[in-house]
C-alpha cells in the first residue's frame, strides 16, 4: 500500500498523559499536514511541513502540541498533558507540493479518546 | 480565508444523479476548488479539483461558473456506497494553511 499511513489507529489515554502519533506520507511527497476533526465537523488545519521545515501553525496548536518531521520523511504529533477536549480524530495528509500536484491525500486518522 | 457554504444534508436514490453545490463568495484569484469524500472513521478521499469551467474524471464532474463564486459537484448514477460526507475545499494549492474545510454535506443514498 503506497498511501498515507498513520499509527496508532486508536489511542485511549487518561487526562494528563502524553501521547504521540506517527504519520508516514506517500514517499515522494514533500508536504505533510496535520488536521484535527471532531464529530460532525470538517477537518481543522493544525500545521504543515515542507520537507523538514514546519512552515505554518494554526492557532489551534497550543503549547501542549508539538509536531516534528525529522529528515523530511515521517512526522510525529505529540500532545502533552492531554485534556478531554483533545479527544478527536487526528488526520495526516501529504502532497507533492508546488506546480500542478498539490492535492492532499489523507491517511486513515488516529482517533484519540481522553478519559 | 475563503469560507464555503454547503447544504448540511441531501437525500437521493440509487441510480440518480446528485448535484451538490458549494458557495464560496470570497474566493481569491489563485484559489482552486477541491472536493473530498469521507466515510465514517476514515480520512477524506480526493474526488476532483478544478479552477474554472468544467472538470470531469472517472467518478465525478465539477462545474464552476465564470464568476467562480460557487461550484457544483455532480455524481452520476449514485449507489448506496456513495453515502458519505462531501466537503468542498477552497484554497491556494501552494498555501496549505489557507485552505479550510466547511462542515460538509451528508449525502444519504436510499435503495
Amino acid at each position: 500500500d503506497t498511501g498515507v499511513s498513520q499509527n496508532p489507529r486508536h489511542k485511549i489515554t487518561k487526562r494528563g498523559q502524553n501521547v504521540t502519533f506517527r504519520c508516514d506520507p506517500i514517499s515522494e511527497h514533500n508536504r505533510l499536514y496535520w488536521y484535527r476533526q471532531t464529530l460532525g465537523q470538517g477537518p481543522e488545519f493544525l500545521t504543515y511541513f515542507q520537507n523538514e521545515a514546519q512552515l505554518e501553525k494554526s492557532r489551534l496548536l497550543s503549547d501542549r502540541f508539538s509536531a516534528e518531521r525529522p529528515k523530511g520523511s515521517f512526522s510525529t504529533l505529540e500532545i502533552q498533558r492531554t485534556e478531554q477536549g483533545d479527544s478527536a480524530m487526528y488526520l495526516c495528509a501529504s502532497s507533492l507540493g508546488g506546480g500542478s500536484g498539490d492535492t492532499q491525500y489523507f491517511g486513515p486518522g488516529t482517533r484519540l479518546t481522553v478519559l | 480565508l475563503a469560507k464555503t457554504t454547503q447544504p448540511i444534508s441531501m437525500d437521493s436514490y440509487e441510480g440518480q444523479e446528485v448535484n451538490i453545490t458549494c458557495s464560496h463568495n470570497n474566493i481569491a484569484t489563485n484559489d482552486y476548488i477541491t472536493w473530498y469524500q469521507q466515510f465514517p472513521s476514515q480520512g477524506p478521499r480526493f474526488i476532483i479539483q478544478g479552477y474554472k469551467t468544467k472538470v470531469t474524471n472517472e467518478v465525478a464532474s465539477l462545474f464552476i461558473p465564470a464568476d467562480r463564486k460557487s461550484s457544483t459537484l455532480s455524481l452520476p448514477r449514485v449507489s448506496l456506497s456513495d453515502t458519505a460526507v462531501y466537503y468542498c475545499l477552497v484554497g491556494v494549492r501552494t498555501n496549505a494553511g489557507k485552505s479550510t474545510f466547511g462542515d460538509g454535506t451528508t449525502l444519504t443514498v436510499k435503495p
